[in-house]
């Protein structure tokens, strides 16, 4: 399976700002996701990222507030926006692979908002 | 919409013993995939074991393995000869196949696993 790796690991970060989370992956692949773990919940898809088009995003979850780049088939990134306390969660992305179901996550990506 | 319930939210095992976890899914789609996830403390998600609607025999990889009732929507996971690194947050998920929700996993609330030495 695909290596992925996200910067940063973790962040503190007053309410207000923006924090943009990269996501990289050791091969090509066509589709990665990003998905929301609130605190002692389950994940929740925030939005699809495919090359060269506009990120899918779920209902609940809108661009102003979670701007995606995908510049090319490694490598993503999300952004989280005019932050609060409520967004303070987890935050992973993952990859598609294996018959173009199974997907892959990277080691996520906690983010406090004080 | 899809719905996952796992309706355990926490269970222990002693080591090397067996230990099934629960999850049922409800669907009106007759073409999916469904999932289960471990997320140990470290918090990387790492794929257990992986099952297609339409095959009928269960998934079996290594001590895991699946009973896949697709009539009751149920799909539950095995784990035998327990180990101290079992230890983890286990997630069932589902996944639509084809069409514009290719890739969206759901999962259910998920099942806190202990293994006991």
């Amino acid at each position: 399976s695909a290596v992925i790796s996200q910067k940063p690991s973790r962040d503190i970060c007053q309410r207000g700002t923006s924090l943009t989370i990269q996501c990289q992956v050791d091969s090509q692949v066509t589709m990665m996701f990003w998905y929301r773990q609130q605190p002692g919940q389950s994940l929740t898809l925030i939005a699809t990222a495919n090359q060269g088009s506009e990120a899918t995003y779920e209902s609940g979850f809108v661009i102003d507030k979670f701007p995606i780049s995908r510049p090319n088939l490694t490598f993503s990134t999300l952004t989280v926006s005019n932050m609060s306390p409520e967004d303070s969660s987890i935050y992973l992305c993952s990859v598609s692979q294996g018959a173009g179901y199974e997907q892959y996550f990277g080691p996520g990506t906690r983010l406090t908002v004080t | 919409a899809q719905t996952v319930t796992q309706s355990q939210p926490e269970m222990s095992v002693q080591e090397a013993e067996t230990v099934t976890l629960s999850c049922t899914y409800d669907t009106s789609e007759s073409n999916y995939y469904l999932f289960w996830y471990k997320q140990p403390p470290s918090r990387q998600m790492i794929l257990v074991i992986r099952q297609e609607a339409y095959k009928q025999q269960n998934a079996t990889e290594n001590r895991f393995s699946v009973n896949f009732q697709k009539a009751a929507k149920s799909f539950s996971l095995k784990i035998s000869d327990s180990q101290l690194g079992d230890t983890a947050m286990y997630f069932c998920a589902f996944m639509k196949r084809g069409g514009g929700s290719q890739g969206n996993l759901i999962f259910g609330k998920g099942t806190k696993l202990s293994v006991k030495p």
